[in-house]
């Protein structure tokens, strides 16, 4: 596998589910993304980790709870969601979190919370 | 709140015509400005990343400019084709950890 891939790449959960998103990067960065779009709004920065730290933090809800157990893979934890919480979410890597570095984009993850 | 406005929100091209769209963004603050390609059902991918005023950038029919003055950058698209509908995003950064703000987006279609 090449660049950023995302599993699963739809979810249905009821509110009361808890769920993992899984991102993993094979090009060597140090810093990884989560990105929430919801329907006709613009990509909302979630979270940055830079070499497995936590550097950013959205005011996101605490029922999104990332973690990052190396420099190669993410994972979005949900639990107790709301339905407003359905959107695609994307990860994305770049090889450094600061800069003008551009970032690389996986697929995506469809979330839809019943 | 970042304002990042891209316009138009769509619009419709013939094959073979060249068309161009528009990102503004704040004028303070200014660390660097991202160009995306979204194709419907793919990952959005790099375009070009602009830092300096009056940068231009060019791949191919796609060329990018750049007004970090007044806030604002151009993105051309020479020749239209089939293959270079998508939307395209704009990202402005304001530097430290990647603050990206990204604007909605236009969503071009070209008409074969």
């Amino acid at each position: 596998e090449t660049g950023v891939t995302q599993t699963p790449r739809h979810l249905v959960m009821g509110m009361t589910n808890k769920k993992s998103l899984k991102c993993e990067q094979h090009l060597g960065h140090n810093a990884m993304y989560w990105y929430k779009q919801s329907a006709k709004k613009p990509l909302e920065l979630m979270f940055v980790y830079s070499l497995e730290e936590r550097v950013e933090n959205n005011s996101v809800p605490s029922r999104f709870s990332p973690e990052c157990p190396n420099s190669s893979h993410l994972f979005l934890h949900l639990h107790t969601l709301q339905p407003e919480d359905s959107a695609l979410y994307l990860c994305a890597s770049s090889q450094d979190p600061q800069g003008n570095n551009e970032q690389y984009f996986g697929p995506g993850t469809r979330l839809t919370v019943t | 709140i970042l304002n990042v406005e891209q316009s138009p929100q769509s619009l419709h091209v013939q094959e073979g015509d060249s068309t161009n769209f528009t990102c503004s963004f704040p004028s303070s603050n200014f660390y660097a400005l991202h160009w995306y390609r979204w194709e419907t059902a793919k990952s959005p991918e790099a375009l070009f990343v602009m830092t300096l005023n009056g940068d231009e950038k060019k791949k191919g029919r796609i060329s990018a400019t750049l007004n970090t003055k007044e806030g604002y950058s151009y993105l051309y698209i020479k020749g239209s084709q089939p293959e270079d509908s998508a939307t395209y995003l704009c990202a402005y950064d304001a530097g430290g950890y990647q603050k990206v703000t990204f604007g909605t987006g236009t969503k071009l279609q070209v008409i074969p």
